[in-house]
């Protein structure tokens, strides 16, 4: 059970945007910076996302991060199949002193 | 251009010990800390410990706290994770990354391809 909580599975349709939500808490979203990772399987996880809303070069602008609270999400906007893969957020807990990932999200492009 | 190739990965019996080895190069070693996470068979990524850009702050997940040790070698541009005490459960692909600042509270911005560990007898 992490202590970041993202839904196990999430949806959409070509040129459709999706939101990918994690939720945390004071003692580590609330004051650390968040990031957002893309798992295809077999290859290593890939940066979408640094410092809550900060966007890699390469990294196409479809793809956005925001925080608000003890939340965090990733919007993908006109979903693409090769969009198609696992998303994790990840923040430094403070209580832990460790890095925490979220249980991740498995996308569908439909 | 950033990278990271780990090294070490094998098949052990529980109760061994091993070594891993993560080489890099394109960014100056001396100013980032380095993780190492892990993605073990049908589960998602987990945190496995944090070295900071000087080596005097170690973190580490409670799961391998107390048998695994994260080092450096600033002259080697390596990072190193020295694991003890092995059990099935460490079973998975290990990553090293590099993080996005010097010490704690920052994410992994750059990722090796990983090594793979199997814990079986």
């Amino acid at each position: 059970q992490s202590v970041l909580t993202q839904p196990p599975s999430a949806s959409g349709t070509p040129g459709q945007g999706v939101t990918i939500s994690c939720s945390g808490s004071s003692l580590n979203i609330a004051y650390n910076y968040v990031y957002w990772y893309q798992k295809v399987p077999g290859t290593a996880p890939k940066l979408l996302i640094y410092r809550s809303n900060q966007r890699p070069s390469g990294v196409p602008d479809r793809f956005s991060g925001s925080k608000s609270g003890t939340s965090a999400s990733l919007a993908i906007s006109g979903l693409r199949s090769e969009d198609e893969a696992d998303y994790y957020c990840a923040v430094w807990d403070d209580s832990l002193s460790g890095a925490v990932f979220g249980g991740g999200t498995q996308l569908t492009v439909l | 251009q950033v990278r990271l190739v780990e090294s070490g990965g094998d098949v052990v019996q529980p109760g061994r010990s091993l070594t891993l080895s993560c080489t890099v190069s394109g960014f100056n070693f001396d100013d980032y800390a380095v993780h190492w996470v892990r993605l073990a068979p049908g589960k998602g990524l987990e945190w496995v410990a944090l070295i900071s850009y000087d080596g005097t702050d170690k973190y580490y997940a409670g799961s391998v706290k107390g048998r695994f040790t994260i080092s450096r070698d600033r002259f080697g541009n390596t990072a190193y994770l020295q694991m003890q005490s092995l059990r099935p459960e460490d079973t998975a692909l290990y990553y090293c990354a590099k993080a996005d600042g010097s010490g704690s509270g920052y994410g992994m911005d750059a990722w090796g391809q990983g090594t793979t560990v199997t814990v079986s007898s």
